[in-house]
């Protein structure tokens, strides 16, 4: 079985843009969450997808933004570009049966985002 | 809320040496309990996990044991290799959904 992708691998913008990134979940997975990666926060959860709805939402500015499509393929945006969200973009796929906890979820290799 | 606290790094051994990297936990509930690792330039990859208490995770000849009564989660191997040098981080989730709170992360290095 094909693992989580994740594209693109790299992206350089500058501050103002706005950037999509996308995540592809293991196939019949229908759960997907997204976190993100720096040295000073650590790993902080962004969102979760389920059957394309929100189910859960961590703290950051309404600036990331996600959605996701009936295939369970997910994206997330990021809109005004400030120097701060530089950082590894992780997405991560569960099947999510009964609930969610203990769910394992299967990382994808992240998008490096580097705002200039 | 939900939080996880790993002992501070870096940590440098030699092989073949004994490993354990602290973990402890705040939550409500009773949530399952993970350990990750990653790898440069890598994403995470699950290393094992427990679901209740007194639960033994165990992978690659990594274990860690739920201990609900000191909130801990404890990683332990008896001999690390080289090729464990990595960032180990420890994570719960909680409730009735997926999302996982993860602890600082700690890196390990492995010296031959």
């Amino acid at each position: 079985k094909a693992g989580v992708t994740q594209t693109p691998r790299y992206l350089i913008k500058t501050r103002g843009q706005q950037v999509t990134l996308s995540c592809s979940p293991i196939s019949g997975h229908r759960s997907v969450s997204w976190y993100q990666q720096t040295p000073g926060q650590g790993l902080q959860f962004l969102f979760e997808y389920f059957s394309e709805t929100q189910r859960n939402k961590g703290n950051f500015p309404g600036r990331f933004s996600g959605r996701q499509f009936s295939n369970s393929r997910s994206e997330m945006n990021v809109s005004t570009l400030e120097l701060g969200d530089s950082a590894l973009y992780l997405c991560a796929s569960s099947f999510l049966v009964v609930g969610g906890a203990g769910d394992e979820q299967f990382f994808g290799p992240g998008t490096r985002l580097t705002v200039l | 809320g939900n939080s996880v606290t790993q002992m501070e790094g870096p940590v440098t051994l030699s092989e073949e040496a004994f490993l354990t990297i602290n973990c402890t936990y705040t939550a409500t509930g009773y949530p399952s309990l993970f350990w990750y690792v990653q790898y440069p330039g890598e994403g995470l990859q699950l290393l094992l996990k427990a679901t209740k208490a007194d639960d033994k995770g165990s992978n690659k000849g990594f274990e860690a044991t739920y201990r609900k009564e000191t909130t801990s989660f404890h990683l332990e191997k008896g001999s690390v290799q080289v090729s464990d040098s990595a960032v180990y981080f420890c994570a719960l989730s909680a409730g009735a959904n997926s999302k996982l709170t993860f602890g600082k992360g700690i890196t390990l290095s492995v010296r031959p």
